[in-house]
Order: structure tokens, then sequence, then C-alpha cells
């Protein structure tokens, strides 16, 4: 157990809809990263957050946002969704904000599907 | 742009036996070069990481990896493999230059029979 969660584990929708993911870092972490791992984009880095602040974006679609609360917990919002959104979605955490320079710590995951 | 690339989709190997995962990064410097395992169902582990100094590095399950700049390889290896080892085995890369973003391999994964 890396001590970050997610929530929800599973996540069944169908197209044009919106869901939100929920991340709650380690305790005394400061940084939230979000991941997505399909089967043909492998593992992709989506956006980093530091204390509140985004930090670095990566591959993260128009239609996908992301947010770090005062409590530290993040929510990543996915709306208009299309079938290939279908993805397992990783939160992970760090104490620093120096992403790769950092230990990252990686939840279970949340696995979506479209349909 | 770094990028990371893993020749091997899938590996088999008998329990007790070693094992060598390749990975091959591209980027203009030494980055930060790491290897994490996912077990199915499961998040991603670090098993060990690599930022300078001594070329081989110690992790952990008994993992080690060698960084060979002229190769720009950071192969991972265990000498005995047990059949908890089972598992999809990602090497990343990571630069200040690009923001410390976290690159990933298309991962390998390893099947251990009996």
């Amino acid at each position: 157990d890396s001590g970050v969660t997610q929530t929800p584990k599973h996540l069944i929708t169908a197209t044009g809809q919106r869901v939100t993911l929920r991340c709650s870092p380690r305790s005394g972490d400061l940084s939230v990263y979000w991941y997505q791992q399909s089967l043909d984009q492998g593992l992709q880095f989506l956006i980093h957050y530091y204390n509140g602040e985004e930090r670095a974006k990566g591959n993260i679609l128009e239609r996908f946002s992301a947010q770090q609360f005062p409590d530290l917990h993040s929510e990543l919002n996915l709306s208009s969704l299309e079938l290939g959104d279908s993805a397992l979605y990783f939160c992970a955490s760090s104490v620093g904000g120096q992403g790769a320079g950092d230990t990252q710590y990686f939840g279970p995951g949340t696995r979506l599907t479209v349909l | 742009a770094q990028s990371v690339t893993q020749p091997d989709i899938h590996i088999t190997v008998s329990e007790g036996a070693s094992l060598e995962l390749r990975c091959n990064y591209s980027y203009g410097a030494t980055p930060y070069l790491f290897w994490y395992v996912q077990s199915p169902g499961q998040g991603l582990q670090l098993l060990l990481k690599y930022f300078s100094g001594d070329t081989l590095v110690q992790g952990i399950k008994g993992f080690e990896a060698e960084f060979k700049r002229s190769q720009s390889s950071f192969n991972l290896r265990k000498p005995s493999v047990h059949w908890s080892d089972a598992a999809e085995y990602f090497c990343a890369v990571g630069a200040p230059s690009n923001d410390y973003k976290l690159s990933f391999g298309a991962g390998t994964t390893v099947t251990v029979r009996a």
C-alpha cells in the first residue's frame, strides 16, 4: 500500500458524459501527478500539481482538466467522453515539486470504461 | 524530447533463473532513470532509480540496474527470479530540461514458469 488513495476504483459511463476522478496523496506529500495508461498509448503523464499550483503539463486533452485543493487532494475531470478515453488513470504523489527528481508513489488507479 | 524504448514486449523465465530487461533511452544528456513494477491490478512501485554517481544501482526485491552512457541503456537484472516477480516492468526517464516529466517505456511483461 503506497498511501495514495484513488476513488472510485471502477467507473463505467457513456460517451459524451463527464466524470470526476479523485486522488488523496500520501500524508505530507505536496505534489500530485496524473497519468493515463491505455493499451494503445501506454503510460502517459498528464499533469502535475504542486501545493495547489499547476507545475507541468503533458499530453492532456483540452476536454480534461484537473485541480489540487487546499487540503492537497486532487480531482481529474474528464468531459465529453469518447470511447478512446477508456483507460486506467493513475494518481501519484511526492513530497517535493521536482517531478522525476522526487520519488513518486502511485495509487491503485481508477479504471474508466466508456461505452 | 526524451524517449524510452523497451525492446522486449514479453519475457518468459524459469523460477530460479536470471532475468535481464532491456531499456534504451534517447536524451541529449544523462537523464534521471527509473524502473517501476506493476503487478496485476496494482499501481506502480518504484524498484530503483539513477540520478548520478555509481552506475550500478541496487533496488528493492533483489533487483539491480546498470547505467551505460555509451549505449544509452539502463538494463534491469535479477540473479534469481521468484514466482512473485511475474509482473509488468516499466523503464522511465525524466529530465530537468523537460520539467522533470516522467516518460515511460511500453513495458515488458515477465512470466515466471515453475
